[in-house]
Order: structure tokens, then C-alpha cells, then sequence
């Protein structure tokens, strides 16, 4: 009973460098999200997909991509990282507007 | 705009005391009103859901309080234990979006 898995779990990059955070959920949620959390801040939207085969952009998309592989798997991709993208990343999933469950976090540092 | 502030951002509590945490939004329009527990290095869980004719509902100790018409809602942990040490977070959910606070940070000492 896995719920959303996140991949991987820690990462430091240097700037300029690109990588794909992975998220898969099990329990065969439409919606899918990506957040950033960083200190004081709440939880900020990146993007969502509110089915297989959408995405939309949330409040703060500047400097990532994100793919909806199928129903299970969402990808957020950062093409050329920068400083200010170090962070702690949750991918999330539900049913439109039902309970959100959480990965477990990626922590990101940009060097 | 939608915005959901939380009080007080830390707290600090002996073990086996109350607290409450309070949550206020301008979320337009309201579906629900989730409270979240974060432990640190952990994505948050969800602890309770209250939908606006709901006023009160708990989850063992933890009582979540809702006033729809004044757009508050607060969280009361009874007989703290270290294991509450965590975030809390509230998040009203408006047309199928999540707004979030910023949450409360409880440390419980022994």
C-alpha cells in the first residue's frame, strides 16, 4: 500500500544542470500535483493535472516542465536549475477536490 | 484573493498541556477545510475534513472547530504528547484548488 511515491528523496545539483523529479501514486487518483515548500512559505502549486493526458500551470511554473506519463506517473522536470529552485518538493494526488495525499518530498539543493 | 492565514506560526508547549491553533480564510468558494499534521521530513497527512454545515468534529485528540460565517476555523490538541511535535497545516479547498497556509510549527517538550 504505497500511496505516492517520490524519486529521489535527496538531490543537490549545480546550476545550470537538468533533472526529472518522479511520481507514481497507486490509488488511482485522476488529479495529480507538484508543490514546493520553502521556509515560512506555505505549500505553492508548480502545476496539476486534473486527468491523464492534462496539465495546468499553478502559481509558481517559471523553470519547470511537467509530463503526465499515464493515470499513475507525473513528472517535474527542471530544464536548467537555478539557485532559487532549491526547495522541497511533494508530488500530491486525489480526487478533485478530495483528500490530498502527499509523497514523501524531494529535497532539492542548487549549488 | 484566496488566503488562508494561520496563528500563532510556532508554539511551544509542555507535554500533556493543550493548545489550540487557529486558522482564517478568504477562500471564495468553500468546499472544505482540511487539517493537515507535517512531520519534519515527511509530506503532511491528513487529520480531519470539515464541510461547511459541519461545527465540530474530532479525531481521538485532536478537535477541529469550523465557523462558516466567520471564516474560521481552529484545532484543538487535548493532553499533548511528544509525538505532536509537528506542522500543522490548514488548507481550505475552494473550485477544486487547495489553498494552504502557512502553518503552525508545535513543539511539545517533555
Amino acid at each position: 500500500n504505497a500511496g505516492v511515491t517520490q524519486t529521489p528523496k535527496f538531490q543537490v545539483l549545480k546550476t545550470g544542470q537538468s533533472m526529472t523529479l518522479q511520481c507514481a501514486q497507486d490509488m488511482n487518483h485522476n488529479s495529480m500535483y507538484w508543490y514546493r515548500q520553502d521556509p515560512g512559505m506555505g505549500l505553492r502549486l508548480i502545476y496539476y493535472s486534473a486527468s491523464e493526458g492534462t496539465t495546468d500551470k499553478g502559481e509558481v511554473p517559471n523553470g519547470y516542465n511537467v509530463s503526465r506519463l499515464n493515470k499513475r506517473e507525473f513528472s517535474l522536470r527542471l530544464e536548467s536549475a537555478a539557485p532559487s529552485q532549491t526547495s522541497v518538493y511533494f508530488c500530491a494526488s486525489s480526487e478533485m477536490g478530495g483528500e490530498a495525499f502527499f509523497g514523501q518530498g524531494t529535497r532539492l539543493t542548487v549549488v | 484573493k484566496n488566503q488562508v492565514e494561520q496563528s500563532p506560526q510556532s508554539l511551544i508547549i509542555l507535554e500533556g498541556k493543550n493548545c489550540t491553533l487557529q486558522c482564517n480564510y478568504t477562500v471564495s468558494p468553500f468546499s472544505n477545510l482540511r487539517w493537515y499534521k507535517q512531520d519534519t521530513g515527511r509530506g503532511p497527512v491528513s487529520l480531519t475534513i470539515m464541510t461547511f454545515s459541519e461545527n465540530t468534529k474530532s479525531n481521538g485528540r485532536y478537535t477541529a472547530t469550523l465557523d462558516a460565517d466567520t471564516k474560521q476555523s481552529s484545532l484543538h490538541i487535548t493532553a499533548s504528547q511528544l509525538s505532536d511535535s509537528a506542522s500543522y497545516i490548514c488548507v481550505v479547498t475552494g473550485t477544486y484548488k487547495y489553498i494552504f497556509g502557512t502553518g503552525t510549527r508545535l513543539k511539545v517538550l517533555a
